[in-house]
């Protein structure tokens, strides 16, 4: 159980186009999903909290109207990612809430702006 | 602002050897897990500890909880290539949120 899936693996846009990624927690209900970004070789930094049905709060430093959180029903969320540069390429991971304590992790999204 | 202090941040051993992993943190945490995480892959979640002096055994993985849930370790006994990886701790506070150490990379040599 805790199966949570990321949807693309990977995707390569144009400079100026927007991405979106789904996070779907597979057997399981979560009212809590976390974005992640993740450079090279360095730990997980956490960019937003998703919580189902209300608006997504995000970590300081993190702009809201550049990483667009939508958290419609408790088992999906989406993040999209509007007029990509190439900063914003990176591995993007969701993770899904099952319990106070823990968090399952999906597989992660490489995105390649270029 | 909690902050998780991983060390050592790289390590290099040979199958066979022992090693510890520690998280350090002054601050007090809820539950403390551990991740392992391979190259282009989710971490995945190994352990959950919860209560202050817990230890807990996965194989040869012994993971504790300090007596002030403030810290961590991870000791694998006679490591395998296999265990090669990122390995990751994370400490539980408000809001079901999880701060991050900043992580081990560990390369077992055969």
């Amino acid at each position: 159980g805790a199966v949570v899936s990321q949807h693309p693996s990977w995707v390569i846009c144009k400079s100026g186009t927007s991405v979106k990624i789904e996070c779907r927690s597979l057997d399981f209900q979560a009212t809590t999903m976390f974005w992640y970004r993740q450079f090279p070789k360095q730990s997980l930094m956490l960019m937003a909290t998703s919580n189902e049905g209300s608006k997504a709060t995000y970590e300081q430093g993190v702009e809201k109207d550049k990483f667009l959180i939508n958290h419609a029903s408790l088992t999906l969320s989406t993040l999209t990612v509007t007029s990509a540069h190439p900063e914003d390429s990176s591995f993007y991971i969701c993770s899904a809430s099952r319990t106070a304590y823990e968090q399952y992790f999906g597989p992660g999204t490489r995105l390649t702006v270029t | 602002t909690q902050l998780l202090e991983q060390s050592p941040q790289f390590l290099s051993i040979q199958e066979g050897e022992n090693l510890t992993v520690y998280c350090n943190s002054s601050s007090v945490f809820s539950s403390l897990q551990w991740y392992r995480q391979e190259p282009g892959e989710g971490p995945v979640l190994l352990v959950t500890v919860v209560t202050g002096g817990e230890v807990k055994k996965l194989k040869r993985l012994t993971f504790q909880f300090g007596d002030a849930r403030k810290d961590s370790s991870l000791h694998i006994t006679a490591a395998q290539p296999g265990d090669t990886g990122l390995y990751l701790c994370a400490g539980a506070g408000s809001a079901r949120q999880l701060t991050f150490g900043s992580g081990t990379q560990l390369t077992v040599l055969p």
